[in-house]
């Protein structure tokens, strides 16, 4: 596709509630990363990926947390039992991935409120 | 542990008047650095990286090893330069972590 692509863009959830969210790159695309971005913060590393391979979960607030790239292209965020700490926007990017072409192409982003 | 530091989270400056926006970092090996861009309604984009070495929209950053620093200039600030901006580093391991941002707001 042309961009990164991310879906919903908005998500409302009772707490306690599971939600996913989906994330498109850009094809050919081998890196993908999840940010939380919290109001008035900086994005935040969650997690990311070469191809299907999930280099680095450090990020993940809780074991709540949970991210796949089955295929090593679209990706997924599930987030189980939803808090209210858990309100932000989840930002997908993408890149090419090898030395030189690490530029994050960002999605627009899934704007999650937690009642 | 790897860090990217902001010290400023508003920057407030006259059209015309030069711009600076700081940014240290924490890390052991060789990071590379970027600048990355949020202006209103729209999606965070890279501005420039160090690598580069290039001016994108007047914009510049140098790279000092010694000061852990790659604070990110312009001589002659423009209304449309007002945004969020984000300094971001990236480790051996491809893992790209982001500083706390700077919204930069120019004032006419």
């Amino acid at each position: 596709g042309a961009g990164v692509s991310q879906s919903p863009r908005y998500k409302v959830a009772k707490r306690g509630q599971d939600v996913a969210l989906r994330c498109d790159p850009i094809s050919g695309h081998v890196s993908l990363f999840w940010y939380q971005q919290a109001l008035g913060q900086g994005p935040e590393f969650l997690t990311y990926f070469q191809n299907e391979a999930q280099l680095d979960k450090s990020g993940l607030p809780s074991d709540r947390f949970f991210a796949e790239r089955p295929e090593g292209s679209v990706s997924t965020l599930k987030i189980q039992r939803t808090q209210q700490e858990d309100s932000a926007v989840y930002l997908c990017a993408s890149s090419l991935g090898h030395s030189g072409a690490n530029v994050l192409t960002f999605g627009a982003g899934s704007r999650l409120t937690v009642l | 542990a790897q860090r990217v530091t902001q010290p400023e989270k508003l920057l407030s400056v006259f059209k015309g008047a030069p711009v600076e926006l700081k940014c240290n970092y924490s890390y052991s090996g060789s990071p590379e650095l970027f600048w990355y861009v949020q202006y209103s309604r729209q999606r965070l984009q890279l501005l420039l990286r160090h690598i580069s070495r290039e001016s994108i929209k007047g914009f510049t950053a140098d790279l000092n090893k010694g000061e852990t620093s790659f604070h990110l200039k312009k001589p002659f600030a423009q209304e449309e330069d007002s945004a969020m901006y984000y300094c971001a580093l990236m480790n051996r391991d491809d893992k790209i972590i982001f500083g706390k941002g700077t919204r930069l707001h120019i004032l006419p």
